[in-house]
């Protein structure tokens, strides 16, 4: 039973574009949500989080959106730099149990120039 | 700037024998993470620690897996004795308390032949 989903594997965005990555979640008890990067042979590095009492978060090119009533997140990237290809993990945890991060399966974003 | 270290980064072992693999935290952080991360999918918890106590260790194979923080500062995860399936990339991860966001190391990619 995964608890966190990204279903869509991979993302081509051209340079300049916006890219739009999605995460699902099931478990209503998750409050604390973050997105991670990720480039091969390296450990993932944080990005960006959100608590569930927003619905919005903004750091320079990035932007996260919450929406609690449908259990989704989204990591919005503006402008894509070819530099942004990277696997993206969105993650999730409840706070009053233990902040254990639950990880979405990854989705692989590639960045044309 | 402070980042988690782990070594080795690279392991390959024969099936049936011992592996160990080390975390040293980011000075400060009281939580430390054991992740396992399997080509083309999402990081999954192995255990969490709270200082040198175990928080969650659910999803640790326990009767080969072992891992201590005994003075609630660097790890060690042991594999005894290690799996085919055991190949992975391992990754340690530490935040400052249970509610912020994990930091993780580079990770061990561990080849089990």
């Amino acid at each position: 039973d995964q608890q966190v989903k990204q279903n869509s594997p991979s993302l081509s965005v051209q340079e300049g574009r916006i890219s739009i990555l999605n995460c699902d979640y099931t478990n209503s008890m998750f409050d604390y949500f973050l997105w991670y990067k990720k480039y091969p042979a390296e450990g993932p590095t944080f990005l960006i989080s959100i608590s569930s009492i927003k619905d919005k978060n903004e750091d320079g090119r990035f932007t996260v959106f919450l929406n609690k009533s449908a259990k989704h997140l989204s990591l919005h990237i503006v402008p894509s730099q070819p530099g942004d290809s990277a696997v993206y993990f969105c993650a999730a945890s409840a706070r009053n149990a233990g902040n254990m991060l639950t990880f979405g399966g990854g989705t692989r974003l590639m960045v044309k120039p | 700037e402070a980042e988690v270290a782990q070594s080795p980064r690279y392991k390959i072992t024969e099936k049936s024998q011992a592996v160990a693999f080390w975390c040293d935290p980011i000075s400060g952080h009281a939580t430390l993470y054991w992740y396992r991360q399997i080509l083309g999918q999402g990081p999954e918890l192995l255990v969490q620690f709270q200082d040198e106590s175990v928080v969650d260790d659910s999803q640790l194979p326990k009767d080969r897996f072992s891992a201590e923080r005994l003075k609630g500062v660097d790890s060690t995860l042991k594999i005894q004795p290690a799996e085919l399936g055991d190949s992975a990339m391992y990754l340690c991860a530490s935040s400052l308390r249970r509610n912020t966001e994990a930091f993780f190391g580079q990770g061990t990619r561990l080849t089990v032949v």
